[in-house]
């Protein structure tokens, strides 16, 4: 799976967008674009994912890039909750058994 | 639907112990993995299943054993407790092969403390 790379950190005013970045410049073709968030000490929690249209769910909106080697998650109206860390992850599809999380972006959603 | 289920939620042990962390889930998902979080890291994949009766490791296996017996079932076994092992473990199924997304779901991980 390919690799991917992320801010350590970012921060972000409640209630404004939270534009996360992820690079991931050797992708191959067949593999898609995945976000999980992790809040405090919990079970990572599936976002969102795409392959190379950008994508929305109640959630999120994923944008990637017309070459795939970079995306950006987008919370359109961060809160307090949505403070957690955000993991970008590339990956074949059927892979989901294997996913490699690398050390993600810590999101702080300030008041 | 519980979902995936962990026990113990904490353990402490002693250098040298042994023990089984147990992990189950309900929604008949083929695939299973084994994932430890140390402080202020990233997870890590310690030993996955594509099925009952099939494992393989992952990223960091040693210290570590799996079996399959069920689909329902993924229990973890520290065959001699380290220091090192000291973490927080998640365990995380998604569906089998032929889905697209295939969304994985974690558990509320065990915290173990090895002294």
């Amino acid at each position: 799976d390919a690799k991917t790379t992320q801010p350590p950190s970012m921060d972000c005013a409640e209630g404004r967008a939270a534009n996360l970045p992820c690079n991931h410049s050797t992708i191959s073709g067949n593999e898609y674009v995945y976000w999980y968030r992790q809040i405090h000490s919990q079970g990572p929690q599936y976002i969102i994912h795409g392959l190379k249209n950008n994508e929305t769910n109640e959630m999120a909106s994923l944008i990637i890039t017309e070459d795939r080697k970079s995306s950006t998650l987008i919370l359109p109206h961060a809160t307090l909750r949505d403070t957690a860390v955000y993991y970008c992850i590339v990956r074949v599809v059927g892979g989901g058994f294997k996913t490699i999380f690398g050390a993600g972006t810590r999101l702080f959603v300030k008041a | 639907n519980a979902g995936v289920t962990q026990t113990p939620k904490f353990q402490v042990l002693k250098t040298g112990q042994s023990m089984t962390l147990q992990c189950a889930q309900d929604m008949n998902h083929e695939y299973m993995s084994w994932y430890r979080q140390d402080p202020g890291m990233g997870l890590r994949l310690i030993h996955y299943s594509v099925g009952a009766g099939i494992t393989d490791q992952g990223e960091v296996p040693n210290g570590y054993n799996v079996s399959r017996s069920t689909t329902e079932d993924f229990p973890l076994r520290l065959l001699s407790a380290a220091p090192s092992q000291t973490s927080v473990y998640f365990c995380a199924s998604s569906p089998g092969p032929g889905l697209v997304y295939n969304e994985q779901f974690f558990g509320p991980g065990t915290r173990l403390t090895v002294l």
